[in-house]
């Protein structure tokens, strides 16, 4: 069975450095992988997917995140964040085929000034 | 207009009342899902439909029943409504089709803040 795990609950920063959001997923299967981001007050919404192809996927705010078998991983990285960019960050996995979706606990990342 | 609407927004009720909230979606697509959020469990899944025919227990469906009354159309009830219940409410949908862009993209409602007291 798929599981998603964030390890890092909350995650401060100061403005303008960088940061890395960890997810690690467990499947015996291939697997799409997704990061979703809930601001404040909202709901979730997606940042950016693997599906296929380039292990390598970006977001149109800066967001990339790299998929690695090997590792079992998809970490979310920015080389410099913003204040905007305060939420909470949600990885998911989809076990080929299946459309059910796993989320991971998520990470709360604090962009301070 | 939002494609997927949440019906009521907020809601505090007291134990043992029967809840229904209500998940309305403008995309056409044919999966939709509930899930409760709460602080340090992330997203579990409460329920799921495939399509209007469909309907799937998540891991928490305990407690919950749900009714696809269309296919724009997804409710989920909490029969008697007890404390632990409290947590934010989430409907999502996602399209079936593969060679969409969206294809196992899921979209959000806003959300029902729900409390029990």
């Amino acid at each position: 069975a798929q599981s998603v795990t964030q390890l890092d609950s909350q995650v401060p920063v100061f403005e303008e450095a960088p940061v890395e959001l960890r997810c690690n997923y467990s499947s015996s299967v291939s697997v799409y992988l997704f990061w979703y981001v809930q601001y404040p007050n909202q709901g979730l919404q997606l940042l950016l997917k693997y599906l296929s192809g380039s292990t390598l996927v970006k977001s149109i705010n800066g967001f990339e995140a790299e998929f690695n078998k090997s590792q079992t991983s998809f970490h979310l990285r920015k080389p410099s964040v913003h204040i905007s960019d305060t939420a909470e960050y949600f990885c998911a996995v989809i076990e080929g085929g299946y459309q059910k979706v796993t989320f991971g606990t998520g990470t709360k990342l604090q962009v301070i000034p | 207009d939002a494609d997927v609407t949440q019906t009521p927004r907020n809601r505090i009720t007291k134990t043992g009342k029967r809840i229904m909230l209500e998940c309305s979606q403008t995309k056409g697509h044919d999966r939709m899902y509930w899930y409760r959020q709460d602080p340090g469990l992330g997203l579990r899944l409460i329920y799921y439909s495939f399509d209007v025919k469909d309907i799937n227990k998540g891991e928490i469906s305990d407690g919950y029943s749900v009714s696809r009354q269309a296919q724009a159309k997804f409710s989920l009830s909490l029969e008697s409504a007890i404390p632990n219940q409290t947590a934010l409410y989430f409907c999502a949908t996602s399209d079936s089709v593969p060679t969409g862009n969206s294809y196992n993209e899921q979209f959000f409602g806003p959300g029902t803040r729900l409390t029990v007291l």
